[in-house]
C-alpha cells in the first residue's frame, strides 16, 4: 500500500515569505501529526490532527499551523520565515496511539 | 522537564556481534515507547512498541526491553550487519504527544 506522501521534496524561501506543505497519510489512518527536524534539536514535535481536529500542539510559536481535511490529508503553514525555520519537516501518520508512527520523506526547507 | 537521553556518540561495532543501544529517561511516565530507524535525509522508519507494563519484545533480529524503574530500554539488534547502519531514535508517548530521543548512529563494520 502506499506510504506518507510529502510535497514538495525540497523547497527554498527567502525569509519573511510564506510556506504550505502538504501531506497525505497512509489511507485508514486518521491521525496525521508534524514534526521538525533540525541537526541542533533533533526530531520536534509540531502538532497533530485527528478527524480534522488539532488534538495537540507542541511548543512552536503561531507562526506554524496546520490544518487536515476531510480526506485525512494534512498542510501545514510556516509563516514569516525566518533562517531559524530551515528544517526537514517530517509528517507521519498512524492508526491509533499503539501502533507506531509512519512517517513521510519529508521536505527539505531552506530559508535563504 | 522531560528528558530522554540517547548515547551520543556514534556505536562502532564488527560484523555479526550484538549491537546495544540505550535510552534513558527522566519526569516522564509513558505509556509507550517506540524504536525508529533513520537513513540520512529519510524520515524515521517504526520498528517495535513496547507498553509500560511489558519487559521485553521481540522482533526477529530486534529485541528492545523496558525497565519502568530505572527508566531506561535497550535496544539490541543480534547478529548484526553493515545494512543496520543507521541511526536509531527512541520516543516516549504519553497523552498523543511523542518525544523523540537524538538518536544514537550506529556503524557496523565488515
Amino acid at each position: 500500500k502506499a506510504g506518507v506522501t510529502q510535497t514538495p521534496r525540497y523547497l527554498i524561501k527567502t525569509r519573511g515569505q510564506q510556506v504550505t506543505l502538504s501531506c497525505s497519510p497512509i489511507s485508514g489512518h486518521r491521525s496525521v501529526s508534524w514534526y521538525q527536524q533540525t541537526p541542533g534539536q533533533g526530531l520536534q514535535f509540531l502538532f497533530e490532527y485527528f478527524s480534522e481536529t488539532q488534538r495537540n500542539k507542541g511548543n512552536f510559536p503561531g507562526r506554524f499551523s496546520g490544518r487536515q481535511f476531510s480526506n485525512s490529508r494534512s498542510e501545514m503553514n510556516v509563516s514569516t520565515l525566518e533562517l531559524g525555520d530551515s528544517a526537514l519537516y517530517l509528517c507521519a501518520s498512524s492508526l491509533a496511539v499503539n501502533y507506531g508512527y509512519t512517517f513521510g520523506s519529508g521536505t527539505r526547507l531552506t530559508v535563504v | 522537564s522531560q528528558k530522554i537521553e540517547q548515547n551520543s556518540e556514534a556505536l562502532n561495532i564488527q560484523e555479526g556481534k550484538t549491537a546495544t543501544l540505550t535510552c534513558n529517561y527522566t519526569n516522564y511516565s509513558p505509556a509507550y515507547l517506540q524504536w525508529y530507524r533513520q537513513d540520512p535525509g529519510r524520515g524515521p522508519v517504526f520498528l517495535l512498541l513496547i507498553r509500560e507494563n511489558e519487559k521485553e519484545k521481540r522482533k526477529e533480529r530486534l529485541k528492545v526491553t523496558f525497565d519502568t524503574t530505572l527508566k531506561q530500554s535497550l535496544f539490541h539488534i543480534t547478529a548484526s550487519q553493515p545494512a543496520d547502519s543507521a541511526t536509531y531514535l527512541c520516543a516516549l508517548e504519553g497523552s498523543y504527544i511523542p518525544t523523540f530521543g537524538r538518536g544514537t548512529s550506529l556503524i557496523v563494520h565488515p
